[in-house]
C-alpha cells in the first residue's frame, strides 16, 4: 500500500544553518512525489515536484529510489522558511494525494 | 495559479444537525475534485474523490452516508456532513484540479460541532 512517513514532527534551526526535512515513501510503482507548504494560516500551496527538478525558495529534493526517500533539503534557512511541511504522494492521475504527517519547521532568528 | 475557494471558511452547528461545505474552482472548470479531513496538528487525510455527474468515491472507512458529497457542475462539489457529532469537528479541505499533477487546495473550513 502507498504510504508516506515524515519522522519529525517539529525541526528546529537557527537562520542561516541547513535544513533538511525528511520523507520516506511506500510505493509499487514508480513514484511522483511533491513538497507542499503552509504557511501560517495560508492554505496548502506546491513547493516543488520531483518531476520538474526544479529549485523554489532554495529547497531542493532529490528521489532516492534505493532508500525510498525524497528529502527537502535547504543550504542556507530563513525565517520566512518557517511552516508547515507535508510530502505528498500523488496517484490517480497526480491530482490525489497522500500525504505524510507533516513536520513544521521553525527557523529562529 | 487557479483558485479554489471554500465557503464558509468556518461553522459552528449543534449536535445531530447536518452542513453543508461548497467546494469551487473559480477560474477552470474540474471534472474531480478530492475532500480531506485535517485534524488539529495531524495531516490531511483523504476521504473522498468527487466526480463531476457521479457518485463519489470514499476511501476506505469513510462513511458514505454520513460525508455525501455532490459534485453537480464542473465547478462546484459539496460534502454535507449528516447528523453531525463532536468527532466529526475538524478542519475539512477540498482540492481540484484542471491539469494533472497540478492540485490546488481551498482555505478550508473549521467545522465545530458542539
Amino acid at each position: 500500500a502507498q504510504r508516506v512517513t515524515q519522522p519529525e514532527k517539529l525541526l528546529s534551526v537557527f537562520k542561516g544553518a541547513p535544513v533538511e526535512l525528511k520523507c520516506n515513501y511506500s510505493y509499487s510503482g514508480s513514484p511522483e512525489l511533491f513538497w507542499y507548504v503552509q504557511y501560517s494560516r495560508q492554505r496548502l500551496q506546491l513547493l516543488l515536484r520531483h518531476i520538474s527538478r526544479e529549485s523554489i525558495k532554495g529547497f531542493t529534493a532529490d528521489l532516492n529510489k534505493g532508500e525510498t526517500s525524497f528529502h527537502l533539503k535547504k543550504p542556507f534557512a530563513q525565517e520566512e522558511d518557517s511552516a508547515m511541511y507535508y510530502c505528498a504522494l500523488p496517484v490517480y492521475n497526480f491530482n490525489k494525494f497522500y500525504f505524510g504527517s507533516g513536520t513544521k519547521l521553525n527557523v529562529k532568528p | 495559479g487557479a483558485v479554489v475557494s471554500q465557503h464558509p471558511s468556518r461553522v459552528i452547528c449543534k449536535s445531530g444537525t447536518s452542513v453543508k461545505i461548497e467546494c469551487r474552482s473559480l477560474d477552470f472548470q474540474a471534472t474531480t475534485m478530492f475532500w480531506y479531513r485535517q485534524f488539529p496538528k495531524q495531516s490531511l487525510m483523504l476521504m473522498a474523490t468527487s466526480n463531476e455527474g457521479s457518485k463519489a468515491t470514499y476511501e476506505q472507512g469513510v462513511e458514505k452516508d454520513k460525508f455525501l458529497i455532490n459534485h453537480a457542475s464542473l465547478t462546484l462539489s459539496t460534502l454535507t456532513v449528516t447528523s453531525a457529532h463532536p468527532e466529526d469537528s475538524s478542519f475539512y479541505i477540498c482540492s481540484a484540479s484542471s491539469l494533472p499533477a497540478e492540485a490546488f487546495f481551498g482555505q478550508g473550513t473549521r467545522l465545530t460541532v458542539v
